[in-house]
């Protein structure tokens, strides 16, 4: 059974500061991994999809990487802004299924 | 592109009534998947959709849960006979999906419908 585990379960900085966030998985057989953002009592917002074929994404200040035959992904986000406080998810899809399987999630808080 | 749409945003009601949610995936959207997430937890799949015909069903839906997507649009997830445990934000989610095996596309998530049982 493929779990996802995230690391740490809450991180706070200050602003401006660049940080990693961790996600590890039991499972190297997956499709793909994508980084979700999440904000209070709303949905998810897709950050990065990344094939299973592919060692990393980049989208504006984020870059995600993708190391399968370890178990592990990082979201690394540039230049922090209190705008980026939220709770990021990673969620992988195992081969052969069709959905997503989540982490816990990482809550961000970005100080002033 | 308006994005997924999820009504009722929030759903209160009493212990043993039946409730039904329901999404409005991205237009030409062919796949539509169900999750429910608790506090402090990350989602956990229910159920999905390819069209009008669904697909795989998690064992985490029992039998007072049922989903249709009719005529392969838009979807309702119903439980009956609610439970404490119940209460969670269900969360609807679409992809476009070139063949039955493609699943290298993002999932397009809505806000959720967040139920409180009393």
């Amino acid at each position: 059974k493929q779990e996802v585990t995230q690391i740490p379960a809450a991180l706070s900085v200050p602003e401006g500061e660049n940080l990693v966030l961790n996600c590890s998985f039991t499972d190297s057989a997956i499709y793909n991994l994508q980084w979700f953002r999440q904000d209070p009592g709303k949905g998810l917002t897709s950050l990065l999809l990344i094939q299973s074929s592919q060692r990393e994404q980049t989208s504006g200040r984020l870059n995600a990487s993708l190391d399968k035959s370890s178990g592990r992904s990082t979201l690394y986000i540039a230049a922090s802004q209190p705008g980026d406080s939220a709770t990021y998810l990673c969620a992988v899809i195992i081969q052969g299924a069709q959905k997503l399987v989540f982490g816990q999630g990482t809550r961000l808080t970005i100080n002033p | 592109d308006t994005g997924v749409s999820q009504n009722p945003r929030h759903k209160i009601t009493k212990r043993g009534q039946n409730v039904t949610f329901r999404c409005d995936p991205i237009s030409e959207h062919n796949r539509l998947y169900w999750y429910r997430q608790t506090l402090g937890q990350g989602p956990e799949f229910l159920t999905y959709f390819q069209n009008e015909a669904q697909l795989e069903k998690s064992r985490l839906l029992s039998d007072r849960f049922s989903a249709e997507r009719p005529k392969g649009s838009f979807s309702t997830l119903e439980i009956q006979r609610t439970e404490q445990g119940d209460s969670a934000m269900y969360l609807c989610a679409s992809s476009l999906t070139k063949h039955s095996l493609d699943s290298n596309q993002p999932q397009h998530f809505g806000d959720g419908t967040r139920l409180s049982i009393l």
